[in-house]
């Protein structure tokens, strides 16, 4: 089983800051991995697939690289509505695997 | 506008079962993967079982293999989940997800809560 690990566990910056956020695999997934964001009592949205790309509808505030084991998602300039948890998700094999998710608040 | 309506959930007593299900439209649902996501109350997000579109492949996560079933029925457009012998821990929020071109997910339900407690 691949074992994602997310860094740091919660971040705290001001609105108009640059977040960025770490996700590593046990093993390498290639650019097999996503990003989720969700808010509390919301369904996760899906923000970055295949490491990279911009899902549908995202701002270009949200951006991903990274690949094989060294993830990382930053967020060029933090918005009040970006203040939530983070998960990345590997889908190069099953069990397709989440990390722990990083809070990032204010 | 794609939509996934999840069902099911409920209290249910230490060793029963369940039978989950979401009902999805806005989209070709026989052409698109699914998945069942869960998340327990205030911890992060566990992914638990995924189906190919034409329902030939499957996988489930360790936690829940040999004690679940996921399903579909494309004339239907309907996803399933069965759980048996439900421990305390199977407690979360189940949410279906719709897989995209590969087996991540695109859109999510709005999810359905089990409680599994005697």
């Amino acid at each position: 089983e691949i074992v994602l690990t997310q860094s740091p566990g919660t971040l705290s910056l001001s609105p108009g800051e640059r977040a960025t956020l770490s996700c590593r695999a046990s093993q390498s997934v290639s650019s097999y991995l996503v990003w989720y964001q969700q808010k509390p009592g919301q369904a996760p949205r899906l923000l970055i697939y295949g490491a990279s790309n911009r899902a549908t509808g995202i701002p270009d505030r949200f951006s991903g690289s990274g690949s094989g084991t060294d993830f990382t998602l930053t967020i060029s300039r933090l918005e009040p509505e970006d203040f939530a948890v983070y998960y990345c998700q590997q889908y190069g094999g099953s069990p397709f695997t989440f990390g722990p998710g990083t809070k990032v608040d204010i | 506008e794609v939509q996934l309506l999840e069902s099911g959930g409920g209290l249910v007593q230490p060793g029963g079962s369940l039978r989950l299900s979401c009902a999805a439209s806005g989209f070709t649902f026989s052409s698109y993967a699914m998945n069942w996501v869960r998340q327990a109350p205030g911890k992060g997000l566990e992914w638990v079982a995924a189906i190919s579109g034409s329902g030939g492949t499957t996988f489930s996560a360790d936690s829940v293999k040999g004690r679940s079933t996921i399903s579909r029925d494309n004339s239907k457009d309907t996803l399933y989940l069965q759980v048996d012998s439900l421990r305390a821990e199977d407690t979360a929020v189940y949410y279906c997800a719709k897989g995209s071109s590969s087996w991540y997910n695109d859109y999510w339900g709005q999810g359905t809560l089990v409680t599994v407690s005697s």
